[in-house]
């Protein structure tokens, strides 16, 4: 158990439906991360909050948009997602942004399947 | 940003001691070294991390050389369940702390 979590732990989604994943974490972080990971590749991050804005967006896809309400909540909304798009969806979290130092600790993560 | 790189796979047997080492030649100066182990189907978890010299601590030790370009984690008596991915992390860029993994290191320990 990490502190960080995320729900649901699998999604099967078809590419014309909505959904969203959601990561919580209970550490009093100030940064969280989403990170995708497909089939026998490296993770590949997506984006970082730190305090509630965003500050890295790495050429993301626009059919995924993050939210982050506020230091404890992330989501990543989906929409028209490719089969492509499947892969092991991880959330993580730091406690601060910005120093060469800080620990990520990360969640379960959600398997997403798409049709 | 620092880029890394480590052996794509490693074997060991159960009771051995596993060393597994990352290059980072342009690391920066307030680059901390960090490692992580991921198990199939699960998020990564932290395992150490250092700066210079030696580190250890219940997990592993982490040796670090006086120029930093490099540095190996050391397993002690590997079991099965040490099987896993590792990944070494060296990711100051601008000031902020990007985390870019790599491919990590598969390490395999047979029975």
């Amino acid at each position: 158990e990490t502190g960080v979590t995320q729900t649901p732990r699998h999604l099967v989604m078809g590419m014309t439906n909505k959904k969203s994943l959601k990561c919580e974490q209970h550490l009093g972080h100030n940064a969280m991360y989403w990170y995708k990971q497909s089939a026998k590749k490296p993770l590949e991050l997506m984006f970082v909050y730190s305090l509630e804005e965003r500050v890295e967006n790495n050429s993301v896809p626009s059919r995924f948009s993050p939210e982050c309400p506020n230091s404890s909540h992330l989501f990543l909304h989906l929409h028209t997602l490719q089969p492509e798009d499947s892969a092991l969806y991880l959330c993580a979290s730091s406690q601060d942004l910005g120093r060469g130092q800080e620990t990520q600790y990360f969640g379960p993560g959600t398997r997403l399947l798409v049709l | 940003l620092a880029k890394t790189t480590q052996p794509i796979s490693m074997d060991s047997y159960e009771g051995q001691e596993v060393n597994i080492t990352c290059s980072h030649n342009n690391i920066a100066t307030n680059d901390y070294i960090t490692w992580y182990q991921q198990f199939p189907s699960q998020g990564p978890r932290f395992i150490i991390q250092g700066y210079k010299t030696k580190v250890t601590n219940e997990v592993a030790s982490l040796f670090i050389p006086a120029d930093r370009k490099s540095s190996t984690l050391s397993l002690p008596r590997v079991s099965l369940s040490d099987t896993a991915v590792y990944y070494c992390l060296v990711a100051l860029r601008g000031g902020s702390y990007i985390p870019t993994f790599g491919r990590g290191t598969s390490l395999i320990v047979h029975p």
